[in-house]
């Protein structure tokens, strides 16, 4: 019964390749995001999206692609991966001003 | 620009004790102020929430929040903390637009057996 789950939970690569992310809410969210937590914990939006459609793109370098198949799923495909991308991504949904998380992915780039 | 300013990066406690963690935000209109909790190697629950109405809100595992308009403050508080309590507690405000939650840098919790 996860509300919002992603996968892989860990995800080890080398720099310069491509990776997904997959995020899925069973909660009937119309609004989902994902968010960055840095080493220092500190948590910043990325993207958000709203029935598929692109609300929030902040401040990311264009190897970040999110992608909505459906309102269920939110998926990150990053591009050319750098040493600095190594970060726990964090994917949540919302309806009603209140957002709801993910588990969390922590990707490691070597 | 809206910001959150969570003032104490680690608080340390002992077992029993009362918890009180800062939390100021800027904000121009009226805020959507939540505290989230994470736990090592978790993500993010959420702990309580105001939007409106009653200044003093109560969320989950006994914690509740005071809004403090004219100090712009939003402080997390426990009458007795728990060694589980242990945690990293994150206060975030609403923005208004779409959703858009701007988050604190985060207030790691110890505490003494």
């Amino acid at each position: 019964d996860t509300a919002v789950s992603q996968t892989p939970k860990y995800l080890v690569t080398q720099m310069g390749n491509d990776k997904s992310i997959k995020c899925e809410q069973n909660l009937g969210h119309d609004t989902m995001y994902w968010y960055k937590q840095d080493s220092k914990k500190f948590l910043k939006i990325m993207f958000s999206y709203n029935n598929k459609e692109l609300i929030i793109n902040e401040t990311v370098p264009n190897r970040f692609s999110p992608k909505s198949p459906d309102k269920a799923h939110l998926n990150l495909h990053i591009n050319s991966l750098e040493l600095g991308d190594s970060a726990v991504y964090f994917c949540a949904s919302s309806q009603l001003d209140t957002q709801y998380f993910g588990p969390g992915t922590r990707l490691t780039v070597l | 620009a809206q910001s959150v300013t969570q003032p104490d990066i680690h608080i340390t406690v002992s077992e029993g004790a009362s918890l009180e963690l800062r939390c100021n935000y800027s904000y121009g209109a009226t805020p959507y102020l939540f505290w989230y909790v994470q736990s090592p190697g978790q993500g993010l629950q959420l702990l309580l929430k105001y939007f409106s109405g009653d200044t003093l809100v109560q969320g989950i595992k006994g914690f509740e929040a005071e809004f403090k308009r004219s100090q712009s403050s939003f402080n997390l508080r426990k009458p007795s903390v728990h060694w589980s309590d242990a945690a990293e507690y994150f206060c975030a405000v609403g923005v208004g637009r779409d959703d858009k939650i701007i988050f604190g840098k985060g207030t790691r919790l110890h505490i003494l057996p």
